[in-house]
């Protein structure tokens, strides 16, 4: 039973439109929600995290939104680009224990020229 | 350079015959960890390490050994590989602490992955 759910398991977008990549948790000790970029070949790499206390941070083109009621986050790349193909993980952990990480099932992005 | 750095990338292996994956990093960092990757289930991990010789159990460890001797290596074992231990193996480091203390948010170090086939 995964403790998180991430959705859709692929996606394919066309250049310059928005990615949208959703997970829910059900764990309330979850605090730290780090997303990770996965290219192949390559082991994760961690790209964005946000904790409870914010509803929203953006880093360039890349945006968590998380809603602590719903027990839901999502990142959203806007103006999606080639060479953001790539499989994102959501990730999920108490509090301080962020080590302890437990991660969605992955996303494959496709972004097409 | 700062990395995680595991080998093999490729393991070809017989049901039952013992396997070690190594892992190595060069950033002092205190906590690793290893993951299996499987399609549709994301990552899961298999063992962790706090420190030097301090392991425990993730949510996957049947199956798995793991040693923690020195505070750069982090081995993991098969003692008598099956079929279902076929998956794609990820090391990771990090600071310890747990992530988002603090004045920064860091994360893990992950290696480039072993290949794991078991006929």
């Amino acid at each position: 039973q995964q403790q998180v759910k991430q959705s859709p398991q692929s996606l394919i977008v066309q250049k310059g439109g928005i990615s949208i990549i959703n997970c829910a948790y059900e764990n309330t000790a979850f605090d730290y929600f780090p997303w990770y970029q996965q290219f192949p070949g390559k082991g994760p790499a961690l790209l964005i995290a946000i904790r409870p206390d914010v509803s929203e941070k953006k880093e360039g083109r890349f945006t968590i939104s998380f809603n602590k009621s719903a027990k839901q986050f999502s990142l959203h790349i806007m103006d999606s680009q080639p060479g953001d193909s790539a499989t994102y993980f959501c990730a999920a952990s108490p509090n301080n224990a962020g080590n302890m990480l437990t991660f969605g099932g992955g996303t494959r992005l496709m972004v097409k020229p | 350079e700062a990395q995680v750095t595991q080998n093999p990338r490729y393991l070809i292996t017989v049901t039952g015959k013992k396997l070690t994956v190594t892992c190595s990093q060069n950033m002092n960092h205190e906590y690793m960890s290893w993951y299996r990757q499987d399609p549709g289930l994301g990552l899961r991990q298999i063992y962790y390490s706090m420190n030097v010789e301090v392991t425990d159990k993730g949510d996957v460890p049947e199956g798995y050994k793991v040693s923690r001797k020195e505070k750069r290596n982090f081995p993991l074992i098969l003692e008598s590989p099956s079929p279902n231990q076929t998956s794609l193996y990820f090391c990771a480091s990090s600071l310890s602490g747990g992530f988002g203390t603090g004045m920064g948010i860091y994360g893990y170090t992950f290696g480039s992955g072993t290949r794991l086939t078991v006929v």
